[in-house]
């Protein structure tokens, strides 16, 4: 089955410059890549998602980008802010599985 | 509130006893999937439903669980036995029907303790 591994586990940047969050997937059928925040106490909410025919994607501070030829893609926010402290998990899916595997998540603080 | 709604946000059970979660997804939104996720993990895949069929399950979900989602709308997951191992946040998600790798939306989760 696919296993995602991510790093780094924790992370801590100054407010105002840029977090990097990397993640590499396994099962090379792997065709959606979403990544998702956490907030304490709350669910998972999607922040951004990438398919396999495109390279990099953005929306305003964030942006991802995947290599599948080297299977893996990475979460870059810029300009950080305080509320962008959470926990970021990535996830893959392979279009028949109808599942997403998630890695084990980044712990992301802001320091003001 | 249109997102996915979870009820009981959280419930405390004592070990051996069964306990029953609802999610309701959001309305239009034919799959259905359940996570499971313990502290300082990543949510694991527990099961999923495309309307009221359950199309598969993992192997995580062992005979104590059993999940439904009869009319194709609400779901139920219901443990029965409890034991401390079964201490987690379990979430909901739905997706829309049509292009897969569409998003899933997690509801706020029901989170379990055994004691």
């Amino acid at each position: 089955g696919e296993n995602v591994e991510q790093h780094p586990s924790t992370l801590s940047v100054q407010e105002g410059d840029s977090a990097v969050i990397k993640c590499t997937y396994s099962d090379s059928a792997s065709n959606y890549f979403p990544w998702y925040k956490q907030e304490l106490g709350k669910g998972p909410q999607l922040i951004i998602d990438i398919r396999s025919n495109v390279g990099e994607k953005k929306d305003q501070r964030i942006a991802v980008t995947l290599n599948k030829t080297a299977k893996h893609f990475s979460l870059h926010i810029t300009e950080t802010q305080p509320e962008d402290s959470a926990v970021y998990f990535c996830a893959a899916e392979n279009f028949g599985n109808e599942k997403l595997t998630f890695g084990t998540g980044t712990r992301l603080t802001i320091i003001p | 509130d249109t997102g996915v709604s979870q009820d009981p946000r959280h419930k405390i059970t004592k070990r051996g006893q069964n306990v029953t979660f609802r999610c309701d997804p959001i309305s239009e939104h034919n799959r259905l999937y359940w996570y499971r996720q313990t502290l300082g993990q990543g949510p694991e895949f527990l099961t999923y439903f495309q309307n009221e069929a359950q199309l598969e399950k993992s192997r995580l979900l062992s005979d104590r669980f059993s999940a439904e989602r009869p009319k194709g709308s609400f779901s139920t997951l219901e443990i029965q036995r409890t034991e401390q191992g079964d201490s987690a946040m379990y979430l909901c998600a739905s997706s829309p029907n049509g292009l897969r790798g569409t998003e899933a939306f997690f509801g706020q989760g029901t989170r379990l303790t055994v004691v």
